[in-house]
């Protein structure tokens, strides 16, 4: 059974362009959500998508904007890219069951540089 | 609004010792916690979780936090370190409630290295 995927792993961009990274959730799992982790700092939660829809959203500006699919796999955009959005991105995926208790599974990231 | 402190950012210590890693949480509301372990270059693996009930949680690869409401603590214990335990460990909260379902809110982590 395939746990979460993220790709690309490593990906360096510029100041000023826009990057997608993907991730496919764990099997049977239909929750998707996305953290920032800065270098030396635990995960920040950026977003969550459930039935394509963005649920709840956390202190990120608009340039981060996300996406779900119809398979549950999910995008995260980030456009106007700052220097200060070098970071390891993680996806985390779930089963809805109704409580806040549910496991989130993470994925290995993918590591940003801007430079 | 909830928060996690994690108290230490290193902890060392040797092999067959306690290992202990603390953990406060702040929440208006009754907490779920959760302690996590990543190890270099992946993601995070979820090693136990509290939501109700008894307040002792075992966890995977001989871990285990106690929850007390009164110290608003969640730390992780140990009784014996091994090599292969030396990671980065992040404490996590979440609360109940549609509105603020699944969102994880962490602390900063500590390293835990382990000496022969």
């Amino acid at each position: 059974d395939a746990g979460v995927t993220q790709s690309p792993t490593h990906l360096i961009k510029t100041r000023g362009q826009q990057v997608t990274l993907r991730c496919s959730p764990k099997s049977g799992h239909d929750t998707v959500s996305w953290y920032q982790q800065a270098l030396g700092q635990g995960p920040q939660f950026i977003f969550q998508y459930y039935e394509e829809e963005e649920r709840q959203r956390g202190n990120f500006p608009d340039r981060f904007s996300g996406h779900q699919f119809p398979n549950y796999s999910s995008e995260l955009n980030v456009n106007a890219l700052l220097l200060g959005d070098s970071a390891l991105y993680l996806c985390a995926s779930s089963l809805r069951t109704g409580g806040a208790t549910d496991t989130q599974y993470f994925g290995p990231g993918t590591r940003l540089t801007v430079l | 609004a909830q928060s996690v402190t994690q108290l230490g950012s290193h902890v060392s210590v040797s092999e067959g010792a306690l290992v202990l890693l603390r953990c406060n949480y702040s929440s208006s509301v009754p907490p779920y916690l959760f302690w996590y372990v990543q190890y270099p270059n992946q993601g995070l693996q979820l090693l136990l979780k509290y939501t109700t009930g008894a307040t002792l949680v075992k966890g995977i690869n001989g871990f285990e936090a106690e929850f007390k409401k009164s110290e608003t603590s969640f730390h992780l214990t140990k009784p014996s370190a091994h090599m292969s335990d030396a990671a980065e460990y992040f404490c996590a909260v979440s609360n109940a409630g549609g509105t603020s379902y699944g969102k994880l809110t962490f602390g900063q982590g500590t390293i835990l290295t382990v000496h022969p």
